[in-house]
Protein backbone atom coordinates (compact mmCIF):
# COMPACT_ATOMS: atom_id res chain seq x y z
CA UNK A 1 0.00 0.00 0.00
CA UNK A 2 1.57 3.40 -0.90
CA UNK A 3 2.28 5.76 1.80
CA UNK A 4 0.46 8.44 -0.97
CA UNK A 5 -3.13 7.75 -2.44
CA UNK A 6 -4.41 8.15 -6.26
CA UNK A 7 -7.08 7.33 -7.29
CA UNK A 8 -7.02 4.09 -9.82
CA UNK A 9 -8.07 5.14 -13.02
CA UNK A 10 -9.65 8.44 -14.19
CA UNK A 11 -11.37 9.23 -17.78
CA UNK A 12 -12.73 12.07 -20.06
CA UNK A 13 -13.09 12.49 -23.17
CA UNK A 14 -10.58 14.65 -25.62
CA UNK A 15 -10.44 18.19 -25.38
CA UNK A 16 -11.92 17.72 -21.71
CA UNK A 17 -10.02 18.70 -18.77
CA UNK A 18 -9.49 15.88 -15.77
CA UNK A 19 -7.83 15.99 -12.39
CA UNK A 20 -5.58 13.76 -10.71
CA UNK A 21 -5.61 13.82 -6.46
CA UNK A 22 -3.18 12.53 -4.62
CA UNK A 23 -3.60 12.30 -0.86
CA UNK A 24 -0.73 12.49 1.50
CA UNK A 25 0.06 13.38 5.46
CA UNK A 26 1.70 16.26 7.65
CA UNK A 27 4.96 14.29 7.39
CA UNK A 28 4.83 14.21 3.57
CA UNK A 29 3.30 16.45 1.31
CA UNK A 30 1.79 18.83 4.19
CA UNK A 31 5.65 19.82 4.45
CA UNK A 32 7.47 18.90 1.82
CA UNK A 33 7.39 19.98 -2.22
CA UNK A 34 5.39 17.69 -4.81
CA UNK A 35 6.27 16.63 -8.19
CA UNK A 36 4.31 14.51 -11.26
CA UNK A 37 5.53 11.93 -13.62
CA UNK A 38 3.76 10.62 -16.49
CA UNK A 39 4.72 7.37 -17.77
CA UNK A 40 3.70 6.27 -21.07
CA UNK A 41 3.03 2.80 -22.13
CA UNK A 42 6.19 0.90 -22.22
CA UNK A 43 8.23 4.03 -21.32
CA UNK A 44 10.25 5.33 -18.04
CA UNK A 45 8.36 8.06 -16.24
CA UNK A 46 9.04 11.53 -16.96
CA UNK A 47 8.90 14.63 -14.63
CA UNK A 48 5.88 16.58 -15.46
CA UNK A 49 5.33 18.90 -12.62
CA UNK A 50 7.77 19.86 -9.82
CA UNK A 51 7.92 22.02 -6.91
CA UNK A 52 4.17 21.85 -6.34
CA UNK A 53 3.67 23.55 -9.47
CA UNK A 54 5.96 24.32 -11.82
CA UNK A 55 6.92 22.65 -15.78
CA UNK A 56 9.95 21.47 -17.22
CA UNK A 57 10.16 23.85 -20.20
CA UNK A 58 9.18 21.15 -22.85
CA UNK A 59 6.03 20.03 -20.73
CA UNK A 60 2.76 22.28 -22.32
CA UNK A 61 1.08 24.48 -20.01
CA UNK A 62 -2.05 21.95 -20.64
CA UNK A 63 -0.26 20.28 -17.45
CA UNK A 64 -0.92 21.83 -14.20
CA UNK A 65 -0.05 21.61 -10.67
CA UNK A 66 -1.24 22.61 -7.17
CA UNK A 67 -0.97 21.78 -3.62
CA UNK A 68 -3.69 22.25 -0.35
CA UNK A 69 -2.29 21.54 2.93
CA UNK A 70 -1.97 17.36 2.61
CA UNK A 71 -2.90 16.75 -0.65
CA UNK A 72 -2.03 17.87 -4.53
CA UNK A 73 -3.96 17.80 -7.91
CA UNK A 74 -2.73 17.07 -11.39
CA UNK A 75 -4.75 18.83 -13.56
CA UNK A 76 -4.89 17.96 -17.69
CA UNK A 77 -6.83 20.65 -19.50
CA UNK A 78 -7.57 19.73 -23.50
CA UNK A 79 -7.05 15.86 -23.05
CA UNK A 80 -5.50 14.40 -26.48
CA UNK A 81 -5.32 10.71 -26.79
CA UNK A 82 -1.31 11.10 -26.55
CA UNK A 83 -1.90 11.86 -22.71
CA UNK A 84 -3.19 8.00 -21.99
CA UNK A 85 -0.81 6.63 -19.64
CA UNK A 86 0.22 6.17 -16.08
CA UNK A 87 0.52 9.39 -13.35
CA UNK A 88 2.09 9.07 -10.88
CA UNK A 89 2.92 11.51 -7.80
CA UNK A 90 6.08 11.99 -5.21
CA UNK A 91 7.06 13.43 -2.40
CA UNK A 92 9.44 12.93 0.65
CA UNK A 93 8.53 11.72 3.88
CA UNK A 94 10.32 14.00 7.13
CA UNK A 95 9.17 11.47 9.42
CA UNK A 96 10.00 7.81 7.58
CA UNK A 97 13.04 10.17 5.95
CA UNK A 98 12.10 8.41 2.23
CA UNK A 99 11.25 9.44 -0.90
CA UNK A 100 7.65 8.19 -1.52
CA UNK A 101 5.29 7.78 -4.76
CA UNK A 102 1.57 7.48 -5.44
CA UNK A 103 0.26 3.87 -6.26
CA UNK A 104 -0.56 5.36 -9.84
CA UNK A 105 -3.37 6.55 -11.98
CA UNK A 106 -4.52 5.19 -15.90
CA UNK A 107 -5.81 7.99 -17.46
CA UNK A 108 -7.94 7.30 -20.14
CA UNK A 109 -8.99 9.11 -23.08
CA UNK A 110 -12.55 8.06 -24.12
CA UNK B 1 21.83 17.06 -21.94
CA UNK B 2 21.72 14.82 -18.81
CA UNK B 3 21.92 10.58 -19.84
CA UNK B 4 21.34 7.99 -17.68
CA UNK B 5 21.60 3.97 -18.81
CA UNK B 6 21.33 1.17 -16.60
CA UNK B 7 23.28 -1.96 -16.92
CA UNK B 8 23.57 -5.58 -14.99
CA UNK B 9 22.23 -8.85 -15.26
CA UNK B 10 18.74 -9.67 -16.39
CA UNK B 11 17.74 -12.78 -15.02
CA UNK B 12 19.37 -14.26 -11.23
CA UNK B 13 18.47 -17.06 -9.59
CA UNK B 14 16.64 -16.90 -5.78
CA UNK B 15 19.20 -16.37 -3.34
CA UNK B 16 22.00 -14.48 -5.49
CA UNK B 17 22.97 -11.08 -5.63
CA UNK B 18 21.55 -8.38 -7.93
CA UNK B 19 24.18 -5.50 -9.06
CA UNK B 20 23.02 -2.77 -11.09
CA UNK B 21 25.32 0.26 -12.75
CA UNK B 22 24.11 3.40 -13.65
CA UNK B 23 26.51 5.36 -15.84
CA UNK B 24 25.82 9.36 -16.13
CA UNK B 25 26.54 11.17 -18.99
CA UNK B 26 26.17 14.94 -19.65
CA UNK B 27 26.51 16.12 -15.89
CA UNK B 28 29.02 15.47 -14.18
CA UNK B 29 27.83 13.51 -10.57
CA UNK B 30 30.41 15.24 -8.38
CA UNK B 31 28.66 18.68 -8.90
CA UNK B 32 26.09 18.23 -7.13
CA UNK B 33 22.24 16.45 -6.40
CA UNK B 34 21.42 12.89 -5.76
CA UNK B 35 21.33 10.03 -7.64
CA UNK B 36 18.64 7.40 -6.61
CA UNK B 37 16.96 3.90 -8.03
CA UNK B 38 13.39 3.30 -7.85
CA UNK B 39 12.03 -0.79 -9.32
CA UNK B 40 8.79 -1.15 -10.71
CA UNK B 41 7.51 -4.85 -10.29
CA UNK B 42 5.63 -6.12 -13.35
CA UNK B 43 2.26 -4.36 -13.64
CA UNK B 44 2.56 -2.50 -10.69
CA UNK B 45 3.49 1.13 -9.19
CA UNK B 46 6.71 2.63 -8.89
CA UNK B 47 8.81 1.80 -5.67
CA UNK B 48 11.67 3.87 -4.09
CA UNK B 49 14.54 2.33 -3.42
CA UNK B 50 17.43 4.51 -2.24
CA UNK B 51 19.45 7.81 -3.21
CA UNK B 52 22.81 8.37 -2.81
CA UNK B 53 24.98 11.95 -2.49
CA UNK B 54 28.42 11.84 -4.35
CA UNK B 55 29.81 12.92 -0.41
CA UNK B 56 28.47 8.69 -0.63
CA UNK B 57 25.66 9.98 2.25
CA UNK B 58 22.59 7.52 1.48
CA UNK B 59 19.07 7.42 2.41
CA UNK B 60 17.10 3.72 2.08
CA UNK B 61 14.01 1.84 1.87
CA UNK B 62 13.56 0.53 5.39
CA UNK B 63 12.30 -2.82 3.54
CA UNK B 64 15.25 -2.94 1.67
CA UNK B 65 18.09 -1.56 3.99
CA UNK B 66 19.06 -4.74 5.66
CA UNK B 67 20.16 -6.14 1.47
CA UNK B 68 21.14 -2.84 -0.23
CA UNK B 69 24.18 -0.80 -0.69
CA UNK B 70 24.03 2.01 -3.08
CA UNK B 71 27.95 3.46 -3.74
CA UNK B 72 29.05 6.14 -5.97
CA UNK B 73 32.06 6.02 -8.35
CA UNK B 74 32.64 9.79 -9.07
CA UNK B 75 35.79 9.11 -11.28
CA UNK B 76 34.03 6.71 -13.65
CA UNK B 77 30.54 9.06 -13.45
CA UNK B 78 29.03 5.82 -11.96
CA UNK B 79 26.76 4.77 -9.20
CA UNK B 80 25.58 1.09 -8.41
CA UNK B 81 23.13 -0.89 -6.11
CA UNK B 82 23.41 -4.35 -4.80
CA UNK B 83 20.67 -6.09 -3.54
CA UNK B 84 21.70 -9.68 -1.91
CA UNK B 85 19.47 -12.52 -1.13
CA UNK B 86 17.38 -11.62 -4.01
CA UNK B 87 13.42 -13.19 -4.28
CA UNK B 88 11.10 -13.46 -7.27
CA UNK B 89 9.51 -10.11 -5.15
CA UNK B 90 12.92 -8.69 -6.43
CA UNK B 91 11.92 -8.88 -9.58
CA UNK B 92 10.94 -5.43 -11.83
CA UNK B 93 12.44 -2.86 -13.93
CA UNK B 94 14.66 -0.63 -12.59
CA UNK B 95 15.28 3.05 -13.00
CA UNK B 96 18.32 4.64 -12.14
CA UNK B 97 17.67 8.33 -12.11
CA UNK B 98 18.63 12.06 -10.86
CA UNK B 99 17.39 13.26 -7.54
CA UNK B 100 16.90 16.94 -6.64
CA UNK B 101 17.12 16.21 -2.95
CA UNK B 102 14.96 19.16 -1.41
CA UNK B 103 12.87 19.88 -4.20
CA UNK B 104 11.70 15.87 -4.27
CA UNK B 105 11.55 15.56 -8.22
CA UNK B 106 13.37 12.57 -10.27
CA UNK B 107 14.56 14.25 -13.66
CA UNK B 108 15.88 12.66 -15.97
CA UNK B 109 15.04 8.46 -15.49
CA UNK B 110 17.22 5.60 -17.21
CA UNK B 111 15.13 3.59 -19.72
CA UNK B 112 15.07 0.80 -16.53
CA UNK B 113 16.27 -2.38 -17.13
CA UNK B 114 14.28 -5.59 -16.24
CA UNK B 115 15.40 -7.79 -13.73
CA UNK B 116 13.76 -11.20 -13.13
CA UNK B 117 14.85 -13.52 -10.33
CA UNK B 118 13.61 -17.06 -11.19
CA UNK B 119 14.49 -20.63 -10.41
Amino acid sequence: QSVLTQPPSVSAAPGQRVTISCSGSYSNIGNNYVSWYQQLPGTAPKLLIYDNNKRPSEIPDRFSGSKSGTSATLGIAGLQTGDEADYYCGSWDSSLNVAVFGGGTKLTVL
Amino acid sequence: QVHLQESGPGLLKPSETLSLTCTVSGYSISSGYYWGWIRQPPGKGLEWIGIIYPSKNTFYSPSLTSRLTISIDTSKNQFSLKLTSVTAADTALYYCARYSGAYNWFDPWGQGTLVTVSS
